[in-house]
């Protein structure tokens, strides 16, 4: 089983433009999660989504949008990319809410110049 | 969702343990101690939970005050692969609200030969 997998794993944009990035999962999880790591911080959470056909905002989901068309995928997009959008992107999962553990992806590394 | 406090940075030697400190002075009834790590560069990796119990598992064990205010994570043998960065969060049944885990600053622990 590969879990959770990110695509791309490291982009290079110009201010403007749009890009989807891809997180997969194989264990068949609920929940699914983006979140944003800017250099010496915590993760905050953009977007989640806790069932196939819904998203719902996290605490910075300004300039971005969700899509949970499949379980198993959870699409970000960002469509007129800042710089203030550079950042580690990352992908978790859960079996659901409640005290269930999150599994995250490798990451997606975003540079907007 | 409880705040939580952590010293910034700590060092361990190679083979000793690694105790954690965490404060959450304001932790509720319910509210759950979870512990991540994120080894350089890597997704956050689930460590353990606790809510009153202390815990134990392969990776480390939780120990809570009885007055639940602050707990201690130790990594009972140290290895230079538990450098990382160690998020200690507090938050309800399920990291918090719809799964959402608060990542603060956490402690950058390194260890050392």
């Amino acid at each position: 089983n590969a879990g959770v997998t990110q695509t791309p794993k490291f982009r290079v944009l110009k201010t403007g433009q749009s890009m989807t990035l891809l997180c997969a999962q194989d264990m068949n999880h609920e929940y699914m999660y983006w979140y944003r790591q800017d250099p010496g911080m915590g993760l905050r959470l953009i977007h989640y989504s806790v069932g196939e056909g819904t998203t719902a905002k996290g605490e910075v989901p300004d300039g971005y949008n969700v899509s949970r068309l499949k379980k198993q995928n959870f699409l970000l997009g960002l469509e007129s990319a800042a710089p203030s959008q550079t950042s580690v992107y990352f992908c978790a999962t859960s079996r659901k809410g409640g005290k269930e553990t999150q599994y995250f992806g490798p990451g997606t590394r975003l540079l907007v110049l | 969702d409880a705040k939580t406090t952590q010293p910034p940075s700590m060092d361990c030697a190679e083979g000793r343990a690694a105790n954690l400190p965490c404060n959450h002075s304001t932790i509720s009834g319910n509210e759950y101690v979870y512990w991540y790590r994120q080894i350089h560069s890597q997704g956050p990796q689930y460590i353990i939970h606790g809510l009153k119990n202390n815990e134990t598992n392969e990776m480390a064990s939780l120990i809570i005050t009885e007055d639940r205010k602050s707990s201690t994570l130790i990594l009972p043998h140290a290895t230079l692969r538990d450098t990382a960065v160690y998020y200690c969060i507090v938050g309800l049944a399920g990291g918090t609200s719809y799964g959402k885990l608060t990542f603060g600053q956490g402690t950058i622990l390194t260890v050392h030969p």
